[in-house]
Protein backbone atom coordinates (compact mmCIF):
# COMPACT_ATOMS: atom_id res chain seq x y z
CA UNK A 1 0.00 0.00 0.00
CA UNK A 2 1.01 3.58 -0.82
CA UNK A 3 0.86 6.27 1.97
CA UNK A 4 1.69 9.86 2.09
CA UNK A 5 3.03 12.18 4.66
CA UNK A 6 2.61 15.53 4.79
CA UNK A 7 5.05 16.52 7.87
CA UNK A 8 3.92 20.35 8.41
CA UNK A 9 -0.21 21.26 8.46
CA UNK A 10 0.36 24.34 8.69
CA UNK A 11 3.00 26.73 7.08
CA UNK A 12 3.25 30.79 7.70
CA UNK A 13 5.37 32.57 5.77
CA UNK A 14 5.98 36.54 4.97
CA UNK A 15 5.23 38.05 2.00
CA UNK A 16 8.33 37.29 -0.52
CA UNK A 17 10.03 35.21 2.06
CA UNK A 18 11.17 31.27 0.39
CA UNK A 19 8.95 28.36 1.61
CA UNK A 20 9.18 24.63 1.33
CA UNK A 21 6.13 22.18 2.10
CA UNK A 22 7.24 19.02 2.90
CA UNK A 23 6.14 15.59 1.81
CA UNK A 24 7.57 11.81 1.85
CA UNK A 25 5.82 8.69 0.54
CA UNK A 26 5.66 5.38 1.39
CA UNK A 27 5.34 2.80 -1.58
CA UNK A 28 6.90 -1.09 -2.99
CA UNK A 29 6.41 0.31 -6.68
CA UNK A 30 7.68 2.44 -8.61
CA UNK A 31 5.76 5.69 -8.00
CA UNK A 32 4.38 8.84 -9.72
CA UNK A 33 4.28 12.29 -7.99
CA UNK A 34 2.23 15.06 -7.74
CA UNK A 35 1.55 18.36 -6.07
CA UNK A 36 -2.19 20.28 -5.69
CA UNK A 37 -3.64 23.53 -4.66
CA UNK A 38 -6.79 23.94 -3.64
CA UNK A 39 -8.15 27.69 -2.60
CA UNK A 40 -10.88 28.16 -0.77
CA UNK A 41 -14.36 26.42 -2.15
CA UNK A 42 -12.79 25.28 -4.88
CA UNK A 43 -11.60 21.81 -6.37
CA UNK A 44 -7.82 20.67 -6.73
CA UNK A 45 -5.79 22.55 -9.54
CA UNK A 46 -2.54 20.52 -10.53
CA UNK A 47 0.45 22.60 -9.40
CA UNK A 48 3.06 20.17 -11.16
CA UNK A 49 3.71 16.63 -11.64
CA UNK A 50 6.77 14.02 -11.60
CA UNK A 51 6.69 10.92 -14.08
CA UNK A 52 9.89 10.53 -15.15
CA UNK A 53 13.03 12.20 -16.25
CA UNK A 54 14.75 15.26 -14.22
CA UNK A 55 14.25 14.81 -10.14
CA UNK A 56 13.76 18.51 -10.39
CA UNK A 57 10.40 19.63 -11.72
CA UNK A 58 9.06 22.81 -12.39
CA UNK A 59 5.39 23.84 -12.15
CA UNK A 60 2.91 27.11 -12.13
CA UNK A 61 2.43 29.81 -10.21
CA UNK A 62 6.84 29.90 -9.70
CA UNK A 63 6.69 26.21 -7.98
CA UNK A 64 9.01 23.73 -8.29
CA UNK A 65 9.66 20.08 -6.75
CA UNK A 66 12.31 17.71 -6.13
CA UNK A 67 11.78 14.08 -6.44
CA UNK A 68 14.23 12.42 -3.92
CA UNK A 69 14.33 8.64 -4.11
CA UNK A 70 16.74 7.55 -1.69
CA UNK A 71 14.83 9.86 1.25
CA UNK A 72 11.10 9.31 -0.53
CA UNK A 73 11.07 12.83 -0.67
CA UNK A 74 9.09 15.18 -2.95
CA UNK A 75 9.33 18.42 -0.96
CA UNK A 76 7.99 21.44 -2.98
CA UNK A 77 9.68 24.70 -2.49
CA UNK A 78 9.16 28.60 -3.96
CA UNK A 79 11.66 30.97 -3.72
CA UNK A 80 9.34 34.70 -3.36
CA UNK A 81 5.60 33.53 -1.81
CA UNK A 82 2.81 36.27 -2.83
CA UNK A 83 -0.46 36.88 -0.79
CA UNK A 84 -2.23 35.00 -3.27
CA UNK A 85 -0.51 31.43 -2.14
CA UNK A 86 -2.71 31.50 0.35
CA UNK A 87 -3.93 28.18 0.07
CA UNK A 88 -4.05 23.97 0.78
CA UNK A 89 -1.74 21.99 -0.59
CA UNK A 90 -1.90 18.71 -1.31
CA UNK A 91 1.05 15.71 -2.17
CA UNK A 92 0.07 12.65 -3.69
CA UNK A 93 0.92 9.38 -5.33
CA UNK A 94 0.09 7.20 -7.61
CA UNK A 95 1.83 3.93 -9.63
CA UNK A 96 0.33 4.64 -12.73
CA UNK A 97 -3.29 3.91 -13.41
CA UNK A 98 -3.86 3.48 -9.97
CA UNK A 99 -6.02 5.76 -7.65
CA UNK A 100 -4.41 8.71 -5.65
CA UNK A 101 -3.27 8.39 -2.77
CA UNK A 102 -3.37 11.90 -1.02
CA UNK A 103 -1.76 13.21 2.04
CA UNK A 104 -3.61 15.31 5.00
CA UNK A 105 -2.66 18.72 3.47
CA UNK A 106 -0.34 21.78 4.58
CA UNK A 107 -2.43 25.07 5.01
CA UNK A 108 0.33 27.71 3.70
CA UNK A 109 -0.36 31.25 5.12
CA UNK A 110 1.35 33.83 3.44
CA UNK A 111 1.46 37.39 5.98
CA UNK A 112 1.56 40.40 4.55
CA UNK B 1 -11.89 23.58 -23.44
CA UNK B 2 -14.32 22.94 -20.70
CA UNK B 3 -12.53 21.11 -17.70
CA UNK B 4 -14.18 19.00 -15.44
CA UNK B 5 -17.68 19.60 -14.82
CA UNK B 6 -20.00 18.81 -11.37
CA UNK B 7 -23.50 19.48 -10.19
CA UNK B 8 -24.91 20.15 -8.30
CA UNK B 9 -22.12 22.56 -6.51
CA UNK B 10 -24.31 22.56 -2.80
CA UNK B 11 -26.52 20.24 -1.63
CA UNK B 12 -28.27 20.02 1.43
CA UNK B 13 -30.01 16.35 2.60
CA UNK B 14 -31.55 14.42 5.62
CA UNK B 15 -30.47 11.46 7.72
CA UNK B 16 -31.59 8.57 5.49
CA UNK B 17 -32.33 10.01 2.04
CA UNK B 18 -30.23 9.23 -0.78
CA UNK B 19 -28.21 11.55 -3.05
CA UNK B 20 -26.81 11.74 -6.93
CA UNK B 21 -23.83 13.85 -7.77
CA UNK B 22 -23.25 14.29 -11.34
CA UNK B 23 -19.63 14.87 -13.73
CA UNK B 24 -19.15 15.44 -17.04
CA UNK B 25 -15.34 14.80 -17.88
CA UNK B 26 -12.70 17.67 -19.62
CA UNK B 27 -13.15 16.73 -23.01
CA UNK B 28 -10.77 13.44 -24.52
CA UNK B 29 -11.03 11.72 -21.10
CA UNK B 30 -12.64 8.83 -20.53
CA UNK B 31 -12.02 8.05 -16.97
CA UNK B 32 -13.72 9.59 -14.27
CA UNK B 33 -12.32 8.56 -10.34
CA UNK B 34 -14.45 9.73 -7.33
CA UNK B 35 -12.80 10.98 -4.20
CA UNK B 36 -14.71 12.36 -0.86
CA UNK B 37 -12.91 14.83 1.07
CA UNK B 38 -13.70 15.69 4.51
CA UNK B 39 -13.02 18.99 6.28
CA UNK B 40 -9.54 19.52 6.96
CA UNK B 41 -8.51 16.31 5.07
CA UNK B 42 -7.32 15.28 1.94
CA UNK B 43 -9.34 13.57 -0.90
CA UNK B 44 -10.07 9.67 0.05
CA UNK B 45 -10.20 7.77 -3.61
CA UNK B 46 -14.20 6.09 -3.97
CA UNK B 47 -13.97 4.28 -7.03
CA UNK B 48 -13.29 5.12 -10.58
CA UNK B 49 -15.01 4.33 -13.94
CA UNK B 50 -13.42 3.32 -17.61
CA UNK B 51 -15.85 2.09 -20.42
CA UNK B 52 -18.86 2.25 -18.13
CA UNK B 53 -17.70 -0.22 -15.85
CA UNK B 54 -16.16 0.36 -12.21
CA UNK B 55 -12.50 -0.68 -12.42
CA UNK B 56 -11.05 -0.02 -8.50
CA UNK B 57 -12.53 0.96 -5.45
CA UNK B 58 -11.53 1.87 -2.50
CA UNK B 59 -12.83 1.32 1.19
CA UNK B 60 -16.35 2.82 0.93
CA UNK B 61 -19.14 0.71 1.81
CA UNK B 62 -21.81 -0.20 -0.49
CA UNK B 63 -23.72 2.68 0.12
CA UNK B 64 -21.51 4.40 -2.48
CA UNK B 65 -22.71 3.34 -5.78
CA UNK B 66 -21.76 4.22 -9.14
CA UNK B 67 -22.39 4.56 -12.98
CA UNK B 68 -20.58 6.18 -16.15
CA UNK B 69 -22.27 6.65 -19.44
CA UNK B 70 -21.41 6.17 -22.81
CA UNK B 71 -20.66 9.60 -23.25
CA UNK B 72 -17.83 9.09 -20.27
CA UNK B 73 -19.89 10.79 -17.79
CA UNK B 74 -20.82 9.70 -14.96
CA UNK B 75 -22.65 10.02 -11.39
CA UNK B 76 -21.70 8.98 -7.95
CA UNK B 77 -25.10 7.85 -5.65
CA UNK B 78 -25.30 7.30 -1.78
CA UNK B 79 -28.10 5.76 -0.22
CA UNK B 80 -29.52 5.53 3.47
CA UNK B 81 -27.14 8.74 4.13
CA UNK B 82 -25.14 9.86 7.40
CA UNK B 83 -23.90 12.48 8.94
CA UNK B 84 -20.30 11.43 8.04
CA UNK B 85 -21.24 11.38 4.41
CA UNK B 86 -21.17 15.46 5.00
CA UNK B 87 -18.22 16.50 2.85
CA UNK B 88 -16.40 17.83 -0.75
CA UNK B 89 -17.59 15.06 -2.98
CA UNK B 90 -14.63 15.44 -5.67
CA UNK B 91 -14.68 14.21 -9.67
CA UNK B 92 -11.75 14.19 -11.44
CA UNK B 93 -10.75 12.77 -15.17
CA UNK B 94 -8.09 11.67 -17.04
CA UNK B 95 -6.80 10.65 -20.72
CA UNK B 96 -7.40 6.73 -22.31
CA UNK B 97 -5.51 4.27 -20.06
CA UNK B 98 -1.89 3.81 -21.36
CA UNK B 99 1.13 5.53 -21.04
CA UNK B 100 2.21 8.35 -18.49
CA UNK B 101 -0.27 10.82 -20.11
CA UNK B 102 -2.99 9.08 -18.18
CA UNK B 103 -1.47 9.14 -14.72
CA UNK B 104 -2.57 13.02 -14.21
CA UNK B 105 -6.13 13.47 -12.86
CA UNK B 106 -7.83 16.75 -13.55
CA UNK B 107 -10.35 17.89 -10.88
CA UNK B 108 -13.58 19.93 -10.72
CA UNK B 109 -15.19 22.27 -8.51
CA UNK B 110 -16.74 19.47 -6.10
CA UNK B 111 -20.14 18.93 -4.60
CA UNK B 112 -20.45 20.19 -1.32
CA UNK B 113 -22.74 17.65 0.41
CA UNK B 114 -23.90 18.71 3.99
CA UNK B 115 -26.21 16.04 5.59
CA UNK B 116 -28.37 17.17 9.11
Amino acid sequence: AQSVTQLDSQVPVFEEAPVELRCNYSSSVSVYLFWYVQYPNQGLQLLLKYLSGSTLVKGINGFEAEFNKSQTSFHLRKPSVHISDTAEYFCAVNSGNTPLVFGKGTRLSVIA
Amino acid sequence: DAGVTQSPTHLIKTRGQQVTLRCSPKSGHDTVSWYQQALGQGPQFIFQYYEEEERQRGNFPDRFSGHQFPNYSSELNVNALLLGDSALYLCASSLPLGGPSSYEQYFGPGTRLTVT
